[in-house]
């Protein structure tokens, strides 16, 4: 299994807390992600980083901020939690994609449920 | 924006049985994945395709690149075969558009 650890793995917090997910990975992989899971919506991509402090949007990056200052952590901050962003988050990390079947695969850490009330 | 559809939504066999799952999806793709979603919530990859087919074990999954369809078969199927499957494509760069899972139920 590929090193991936998230933290926490709950947290229940209030409207209009910021909220702070960790993703840590022992693998130096290049690319790391941050995805959000809803039911009746799956998987879907809320920011990407491909290298320490180059990161990107993605399909649902509104209220969402990350940072990446080394290479093994990822930061996903939301400034003022809503009701909304109650989901599960995934991360996930990848090597340069350069060709070969392995190359792109994603790998996930376990998952971050959160609630906000 | 990539579309992917997934069929059934949900599936039950009995074990034993041969089970296939659908993925189609509206553009092309450099490369369609498969994932396997635990029902403890973790996510495995379980195959990545750009053509033809490839076999692991008792899970085979085949691409047509042509029709934008994939399909994941599960030979001999067991109850911790219990899972969502889903599909993901990958487009431009590294990102992966997701399917929203098929719920896979095997009984005893």
């Amino acid at each position: 299994d590929a090193g991936i650890t998230q933290s926490p793995r709950h947290k229940v917090t209030e409207t209009g807390t910021p909220v702070t997910l960790r993703c840590h990975q022992t693998e130096n992989h290049r690319y790391m992600y941050w995805y959000r899971q809803d039911p009746g919506h799956g998987l879907r991509l809320i920011h990407y980083s491909y290298g320490v402090k180059d990161t990107d949007k993605g399909e649902v990056s509104d209220g969402y901020s990350v940072s990446r200052s080394k290479t093994e952590d990822f930061l996903l901050t939301l400034e003022s939690a809503t009701s909304s962003q109650t989901s599960v988050y995934f991360c996930a990390i990848s090597e340069v994609p350069s060709g070969g079947d392995q190359a792109d695969t994603q790998y996930f850490g376990p998952g971050t449920r959160l609630t906000v009330l | 924006k990539n579309e992917v559809e997934q069929s059934p939504q949900n599936l039950t066999a009995q074990e034993g049985e041969f089970i296939t799952i659908n993925c189609s999806y509206s553009v092309g793709i450099s490369a369609l994945h498969w994932l396997q979603q635990h029902p403890g919530g973790g996510i495995v990859s379980l195959f990545m395709l750009s053509s033809g087919k490839k076999k692991h074990g008792r899970l085979i999954a085949t691409i047509n690149i042509q029709e934008k369809h994939s399909s994941l078969h599960i030979t001999a199927s067991h109850p911790r075969d219990s899972a969502v499957y889903i599909c993901a494509v990958r487009e431009a760069g590294n990102m992966l558009t997701f399917g929203g899972g098929t719920r896979l139920m095997v009984k005893p």
